[in-house]
């Protein structure tokens, strides 16, 4: 089957740690989106990338930071400086930058003790 | 700037009856896109549609029906005899096209449709 996976599903981890968030896609897709979804709102692009080896800050990058070296993988990591990192975050893919149906992944719930 | 208000924060229906969800939309772009997502309890976004600033056709998909209207930038989503798989938490989107943008979807802050039996 095609599509996206996150893993883990739940997250938890001390304060002060990093921690890397998996996202892998099947779908051959070009482009990949990382977003936090916090309770009550939308959500807010944090970083994306349009190829392989290239990314992009969204809205709210401090405290991330992200790797694209396969088309497939698109892994985040939640660093220490991070202010406040506990929240739902999903992955997302679509064919290109500019074909902009994103598909999204199961999501991922980091909680930081 | 590009800004999408879903003012109805939450709604609650009874099974079977028809209900509306709002999205308004702000852009300075005359290409943009619209979308609407459905995040059911466990999560995972849905796509549901797309329509392109161009096509103000109203669509329908079975019980799923999109009013799209520029002169109120305005792109309302009706689900007409609801039934309780339909709660979730919905979301409006808008893609601009120009500027080289066109990657970033900006999302509106969700409405919590609960159907109850």
């Amino acid at each position: 089957d095609g599509g996206i996976t996150q893993s883990p599903k739940y997250l938890f981890r001390k304060e002060g740690q990093n921690v890397t968030l998996s996202c892998e896609q099947n779908l051959n897709h070009d482009a990949m989106y990382w977003y936090r979804q916090d309770p009550g709102q939308g959500l807010r692009l944090i970083y994306y990338s349009q190829i392989v080896n290239d990314f992009q800050k969204g809205d709210i990058a401090e405290g991330y930071s992200v790797s694209r070296e396969k088309k497939e993988s698109f892994p985040l990591t939640v660093t220490s400086a991070q202010k406040n990192p506990t929240a739902f975050y999903l992955c997302a893919s679509s064919l290109s930058a500019h074909y902009n149906e994103q598909f999204f992944g199961p999501g991922t719930r980091l909680t930081v003790l | 700037a590009q800004k999408v208000t879903q003012a109805q924060t939450e709604i609650s229906v009874v099974e079977k009856e028809d209900v509306t969800l709002d999205c308004v939309y702000e852009t300075r772009d005359t290409t943009y896109y619209l979308f609407w997502y459905k995040q059911p309890p466990s999560g995972e976004l849905v796509f549901l549609i797309r329509r392109n600033s161009f096509d103000e056709q109203n669509e329908i998909s079975g019980r799923y029906s999109w009013n799209f209207q520029k002169s109120t930038s305005s792109f309302n989503f009706t689900i007409t005899a609801s039934q309780v798989v339909d709660s979730a938490v919905y979301f409006c989107a808008l893609s601009e096209a120009g500027g080289g943008s066109n990657y970033k979807l900006t999302f509106g802050k969700g409405t919590l449709l609960t159907v109850n039996p």
